[in-house]
């Protein structure tokens, strides 16, 4: 069983859908939870930033991060087709380096 | 605030030569990791430097090296290419264990 479990997908909606992303992990020692964005060819983008459980909310984009059922989820509301990319979700325990989901591509049509 | 830069942009080799990579970390950083991303993946952890010492080390071979530099910028080095190392290669700039911000990456094509 791998660290960190994420659905490549491809994921397609309708622009101003509500777009649900998810990761489930099996270390119980994960502390701190990221999303990042990635287009085509560049760079990770930082998103969004949790320690421990709880909601983050920032505009469009709410992460929720459930550590009893160790699952974390990125909602976006009214997405925009600029929001076509991929969406890593990663994690890791204090001190340690960032494990990584595989990335679930979505592509928001106009 | 200048952001992450790394260099080159993409470049090809052949397999059994040696590649130098470059990262420039954010400003106010002092610590730097590195990633290597290949298709169709998420970034897998190569190791990381903090105040020119490395400071931990994933799951790769010690023909992958590094070093990293007063101002904090940093370098990484892969001898005896293989195919397989073709990837992005993505640096990673924080403050200690902080949030990280990624460059842009170099894309490694080895043939």
């Amino acid at each position: 069983q791998k660290e960190v479990e994420q659905d490549p997908g491809p994921l397609s909606v309708p622009e101003g859908a509500i777009v649900s992303l998810n990761c489930t992990y099996s270390n119980s020692a994960f502390q701190y939870f990221m999303w990042y964005r990635q287009y085509s060819r560049k760079g990770p983008e930082l998103l969004m930033y949790t320690y421990s459980s709880g909601n983050k909310e920032d505009g469009r984009f709410t992460a929720q991060v459930d550590k009893s059922s160790k699952y974390i989820s990125l909602f976006i509301r009214d997405s925009q087709p600029s929001d076509s990319a991929t969406y890593l979700c990663a994690m890791r325990q204090a001190g340690t380096a960032l494990i990584f989901g595989k990335g679930t591509t979505l592509s928001v049509s106009s | 605030e200048t952001g992450v830069t790394q260099s080159p942009t993409h470049l090809i080799k052949t397999r059994g030569q040696q590649v130098t990579l470059r990262c420039s970390s954010q400003s106010g950083h002092n610590t730097v990791s590195w990633y290597q991303q290949a298709l169709g993946q998420g970034p897998q952890f190569i190791f990381q430097y903090y105040r020119e010492e490395e400071n931990g080390r994933g799951n790769f071979p010690p023909r992958f090296s590094g070093l990293q530099f007063p101002n904090y910028s940093s370098e990484l080095n892969v001898n005896a290419l293989e195919l397989d190392d073709s990837a992005l290669y993505l640096c990673a700039s924080s403050m200690a264990s902080g949030e990280q911000f990624f460059g842009p990456g170099t894309r490694l094509t080895v043939l």
